[in-house]
């Protein structure tokens, strides 16, 4: 079955960056895109990118125009997100999340909590 | 500020029925199918309903949804105190080029 699995809990300065991982497992990987959706404590979900695997094209929203680099590794089914400038209200739960399977959001990564702090 | 818009809280006693709203737009909702998940505290969001009205497998069928113009609801009949959690809804926008999401509802089982 699908899995998702990320990197580990991350606590970064202001102004550093931060990149997080997210291994695919269970299906083709480059049949699918994948999302990344962030949560802040006690908030909704909030979309941040997406990155068409098969022709290898990302979409940010724009929100997040130049700080956010959506990259993978075909030959590892791993995908990766690169966050950078981090300002105290980046401090959320990030998710991988895969689209255009049962819906353009369907199986989702256990979460990667990001604590930016002074 | 969430792009589809959904009421904080719902509550209900075991056995009710139990609707949730979500609204949107002509590029969201009005043109593309809704989605339902369901997140337990401390775990990721999980798909309970698709396609407005289609539930994968392994979710019970006390839970269907609707949609109709730029709103969807969801609907919980049966409530069990398995219930409680965080509801959000989804849609492709076709404005942004992405998904938007409610802000999410709070579901509580007295």
């Amino acid at each position: 079955q699908v899995h998702l699995v990320q990197s580990g809990a991350e606590v970064k300065r202001p102004g550093a960056s931060v990149k997080i991982s997210c291994k695919a497992s269970g299906y083709t990987f480059t049949n699918y895109y994948m999302h990344w959706v962030r949560q802040a404590p006690g908030q909704g979900l909030e979309w941040m990118g997406t990155i068409n695997l098969n022709v290898i094209k990302t979409h940010y929203a724009q929100e997040f125009q130049g700080r956010l680099t959506v990259t993978s590794d075909t030959s590892a089914d791993t995908l990766y997100m690169d966050l950078s400038s981090l300002r105290s209200d980046d401090t959320a739960v990030y998710y991988c999340a895969r689209g255009g399977g049962l819906a353009v959001v369907d199986y989702w990564g256990q979460g990667t909590l990001v604590t930016v702090s002074s | 500020q969430s792009v589809l818009t959904q009421p904080p809280s719902a509550s209900g006693t075991p056995g009710q029925r139990v609707t949730i709203s979500c609204s949107g737009s002509s590029s969201n909702i009005g043109s593309n199918t809704v989605i339902w998940f369901q997140q337990l505290p401390g775990t990721a969001p999980k798909v309970f309903i698709y396609s407005n009205n289609e539930r994968p497998s392994g979710v019970p069928d006390r839970f269907s949804g609707s949609k109709s113009g730029t709103s969807a609801s969801l609907a919980i009949s049966g409530l069990q105190s398995e219930d409680e959690a965080d509801y959000h809804c989804a849609a492709w926008d076709d404005s942004l080029n992405g998904p938007v999401f409610g802000g999410g509802t709070k579901l509580t089982v007295l």
